[in-house]
């Protein structure tokens, strides 16, 4: 039982440049989420999906696109990225969406975007 | 909306002290209020949780209480260790979607 996992772990991209990250949990959740995480913001809510089918704006979803490829894989896509993009990404999934339950984070990817 | 202010941002204690890291929250909706560690490199990870119907809930050395009234809630660390090193952060589980608190730097002092 892995629980959550995200590829790639790092990355380094060059303004413009485009990229997916993959996140897939194996623990039949519904809700899964994307958020970024910089220094001294907590963790911010980019988009996420309360059920396969279905996704949704979360608070700072300009320059990324989603989607729920299936119940086990939620991805996240820049399409150009912008150095205001750099960040730490993590990936989540919970069995009550809504925020009404306990949230399972994946390790991360760290992005660079020079 | 729902908007979390967390306090204090970064916290030092010594080895066996008590912590104390406080939350508010704005939502009167939210009944779901989790506490998350995260360690260095890794994602966060919930270590205790309170929904709104009760107003403590304790599990061995932590511990995290509620106030609906005045949409406080915080959390409790007793005879603390190195181990406790991390980053804490609370997050409240609103109408809608889950909102988190900027964190707090916890450093336990040997």
């Amino acid at each position: 039982n892995a629980g959550v996992t995200q590829t790639p772990k790092f990355q380094v991209l060059k303004t413009g440049q485009s990229m997916t990250l993959q996140c897939a949990q194996d623990m039949n959740h519904n809700s899964m989420y994307w958020y970024r995480q910089d220094p001294g913001m907590g963790l911010r809510l980019i988009y996420y999906s309360a059920s396969e089918g279905t996704t949704d704006k979360g608070e700072v979803p300009n320059g990324y696109n989603v989607s729920r490829l299936n119940k086990r894989e939620f991805s996240l896509r820049l399409e150009s990225a912008a150095p205001s993009q750099t960040s730490v990404y993590f990936c989540a999934s919970s069995e009550v969406g809504g925020g009404q339950g306990e949230q399972y984070f994946g390790p991360g990817t760290r992005l660079t975007v020079t | 909306g729902e908007n979390v202010e967390q306090h204090p941002s970064t916290l030092s204690v010594q080895e066996g002290d008590s912590a104390v890291i406080k939350c508010t929250y704005s939502d009167s909706a939210s009944n779901y209020f989790p506490w998350y560690k995260q360690e260095l490199g890794k994602g966060p990870q919930l270590i205790i949780d309170i929904r709104s119907n009760v107003g403590e809930k304790k599990d061995q050395r932590i511990a995290v209480t509620l106030n609906k009234t005045a949409k406080h809630f915080s959390l409790h660390i007793t005879e603390t260790q190195p181990e406790d090193s991390a980053v804490y952060f609370c997050s409240s589980g609103g109408s809608y979607i889950p909102t988190f608190g900027r964190g707090t730097s916890l450093i336990v002092h040997p």
